[in-house]
């Protein structure tokens, strides 16, 4: 079975460019989760769906970042203007029910110059 | 405040050796999630205790859980090369969300 699929691995652009990361979810599963992972922060949750309805957007950053998810195979984390400081790995990850475990992408490792 | 917090510990042991980290938390759980991320890659789900269990086995892992202390312990037994990585916690309370902690990181010597 295919994993949670992100795209691109890895993505280098100058500073002020729109950025967009791209996540397929595990086919069947209800929820989808976006995470940014530092040094400094650790793994924070950036904004969840359910059955394609954002449900918590409290973690992300600023109006910056947005996100979508159009159908249950897909969604999007978009950051404009991208500023360094958010260069980060961001992953997706997708479960079947709320609080069980999560199958995560293998994430795109943003740097922002 | 972040709930999931390992003891912020890098661990280096040699093939073949136990390796325990443990885990602390804030509030009540349902229950509680170890994963494992080696370099590189996305975090990888390895077992899940629930609130109402004290001990959990999978293979070489142990995992405890004491919701008096609110805190977990997980156990890796005749460790392998292949088990450097780091290990992450994460709570699950009540709101479909897990708070994941900081990780530990384990090298194991061959």
């Amino acid at each position: 079975d295919a994993g949670v699929i992100q795209s691109p691995r890895h993505e280098v652009t100058e500073m002020g460019q729109e950025v967009t990361l791209r996540c397929k979810p595990i086919s069947g599963h209800d929820y989808l989760f976006w995470y940014r992972q530092t040094m400094m922060r650790g793994l924070e949750l950036l904004i969840y769906f359910n059955n394609n309805v954002p449900i918590d957007d409290s973690g992300m950053p600023e109006d910056r970042f947005s996100a979508k998810m159009p159908n249950a195979s897909f969604s999007t984390l978009k950051i404009q203007p991208s500023e360094p400081r958010d260069s980060a790995v961001y992953f997706c990850a997708s479960t079947n029910k709320g609080n069980q475990p999560q199958h995560f992408g293998d994430g795109t490792r943003l740097s922002i110059l | 405040s972040q709930q999931g917090e390992e003891d912020p510990q890098a661990l280096s042991i040699q093939e073949g050796e136990n390796a325990t980290m443990n885990c602390s938390y804030k509030t009540s759980i349902n229950n509680l999630q170890w994963y494992r991320q080696n370099s590189g890659r996305g975090l990888v789900h390895l077992i899940l205790i629930r609130s109402n269990e004290r001990e959990k086995h999978s293979g070489r892992l142990r995992v405890t859980l004491d919701t008096s202390k609110k805190s977990s312990s997980l156990l890796i037994t005749a460790s392998r090369a292949a088990d450097t990585a780091s290990y992450f916690c994460a709570t699950a309370y009540g709101n479909n969300r897990l708070a994941f902690g900081k990780g530990n990181q384990v090298v194991v010597i061959p």
